[in-house]
């Protein structure tokens, strides 16, 4: 059974820094892409950073870039976002996710098939 | 505001038919394949649809997704109680490299 689970989230001060984690069990971790999404409070989906199987590549939506970071440990089945310079707007739960990617017919097919619980990141003073 | 435009809400009655559209440009839907989420209340979002039209196993074929250049729908017939939700369609943006969402449209089973 694949499962996901989140840490890390708590109350942190805006331009504080936390790390969420997420570790990841009943598949292979090192053969699929990773992803981070985000909900803030009330509000729609919004997904944040995503990372190729052997961590070669990333993407990040714009409002985070230079500002987390993220990475995965293979051996250790886990990934992670490091969250600097937090704002009052990265207030949201933090889900992570496992992404499937291909290409047919010159369409990019791109989605989460699982999901995690989520982690409640608070930025706040 | 999103990337993706969906209705904020729509409802129907039990065991009535409802879609859900959701509006793109050339750059995301109209070149991309397309996925819809259901999140009930309090949960994670939940993978209902994939590749515009497809369902993960387990989901049940009440649950039906098509596409038609830079819109998608997704279709729930036979409503339910239960399938009160929020559904949010979602793909690839070939110019923002990033994955886009809509803003999420609430289903009211009356």
């Amino acid at each position: 059974e694949v499962q996901l689970v989140e840490s890390g989230g708590g109350l942190v001060q805006p331009g504080g820094s936390l790390r969420l984690s997420c570790a990841a069990s009943g598949f292979t971790f090192s053969s699929y892409w990773m992803t981070w999404v985000r909900q803030a409070p009330g509000k729609g989906l919004e997904w944040v950073a995503n990372i190729r199987h052997d961590g070669g590549t990333k993407y990040y939506v714009d409002s985070v870039k230079g500002r987390f970071t993220i990475s995965r440990d293979n051996d250790k089945n886990s990934l992670s976002l490091q969250m600097n310079s937090l704002r009052a707007e990265d207030t949201a739960v933090y889900y992570c996710a496992r992404e499937l990617w291909g290409k047919y017919s010159d369409f990019w097919s791109g989605y989460s098939d699982y999901w995690g619980q989520g982690t409640l990141v608070t930025v706040s003073s | 505001q999103s990337v993706l435009t969906q209705p904020p809400s729509v409802s129907a009655a039990p065991g009535q038919k409802v879609t859900i559209s959701c509006s793109g440009s050339s750059s995301n839907i109209g070149n991309n394949y397309v996925s819809w989420y259901q999140q009930l209340p309090g949960t994670a979002p939940k993978l209902l649809i994939y590749d515009n039209n497809k369902r993960p196993s387990g989901i049940p074929d009440r649950f039906s997704g098509s596409k038609s250049g830079t819109s998608a729908t997704l279709g729930i017939t036979g409503l339910q109680t239960g399938d009160e939700a929020d559904y949010y369609c979602g793909t690839w943006d070939s110019s923002l490299n990033i994955v886009v969402f809509g803003g999420g449209t609430k289903l009211t089973v009356l």
